[in-house]
């Protein structure tokens, strides 16, 4: 089992260049996460996924879009990417439909740099 | 907002010294609190989950209590080692959503 996986692991864009963020998970799981890390804030949730074909706002959802694919896949999109987009992104899932007690599985994350 | 206020910061102390944070978090519409390690240039790892006022959890020499009715868990690890090194962060489970919101972490260093 792969767990989580992410593509790319490191990106650089420049200010309004458009890309996709790939997340898959092979652990058969409902809910997926995405959150970004930046320094001294702890992770911030971008959007969520309960189960497949729904999709929510987080905390900090502005300048991205997600797809949930299939139960596998859920991909964050951003449209025109900013300098403050720059970032550690995490995709992350767990278990059972959106639940608070079931443990998040992370991916090893994608260090993207908006310049 | 829900906010999740980790302390210390950061810690150093050497190898051998017990040591505990704290994590406080919003006493009302508690749902769960989790607790994470994450090591540089990994990805966080799951400790424990807790959903019950006066829940202890135990793995190996790390620790953790909670008591949800003054928004707060401790986080102990006993008897540190260099390999203890990491951020550890928690989280507080918002509503029944599976949405959780972080605390900005604890980093752990163990000097030998």
């Amino acid at each position: 089992n792969a767990g989580v996986t992410q593509t790319p692991k490191f990106q650089v864009l420049k200010t309004g260049q458009s890309m996709t963020l790939q997340c898959a998970q092979d652990m058969n799981h409902n809910s997926m996460y995405w959150y970004r890390q930046d320094p001294g804030m702890g992770l911030r949730l971008i959007y969520y996924s309960a189960s497949e074909g729904t999709t929510d706002k987080g905390e900090v959802p502005n300048g991205y879009n997600v797809s949930r694919l299939n139960k596998r896949e859920f991909s964050l999109r951003l449209e025109s990417a900013a300098p403050s987009q720059t970032s550690v992104y995490f995709c992350a899932s767990s278990t059972r439909q959106g639940t608070y007690q079931e443990t998040q599985y992370f991916g090893p994350g994608t260090r993207l740099l908006v310049l | 907002i829900l906010n999740v206020e980790q302390s210390p910061q950061s810690l150093h102390v050497q190898e051998g010294d017990s040591t505990n944070f704290t994590c406080s978090f919003p006493s009302s519409n508690f749902y769960a609190l989790h607790w994470y390690r994450w090591e540089t240039a990994k990805s966080p790892e799951a400790l424990f989950v807790m959903t019950l006022n006066g829940d202890e959890k135990k793995k190996g020499r790390i620790s953790a209590t909670l008591n949800t009715k003054e928004g707060y868990s401790y986080l102990y690890i006993k008897g540190s080692q260099p390999e203890d090194s990491a951020t550890y962060l928690c989280a507080f489970g918002s509503g029944n959503t599976g949405k959780l919101i972080f605390g900005q972490g604890t980093t752990l260093q163990v000097k030998p």
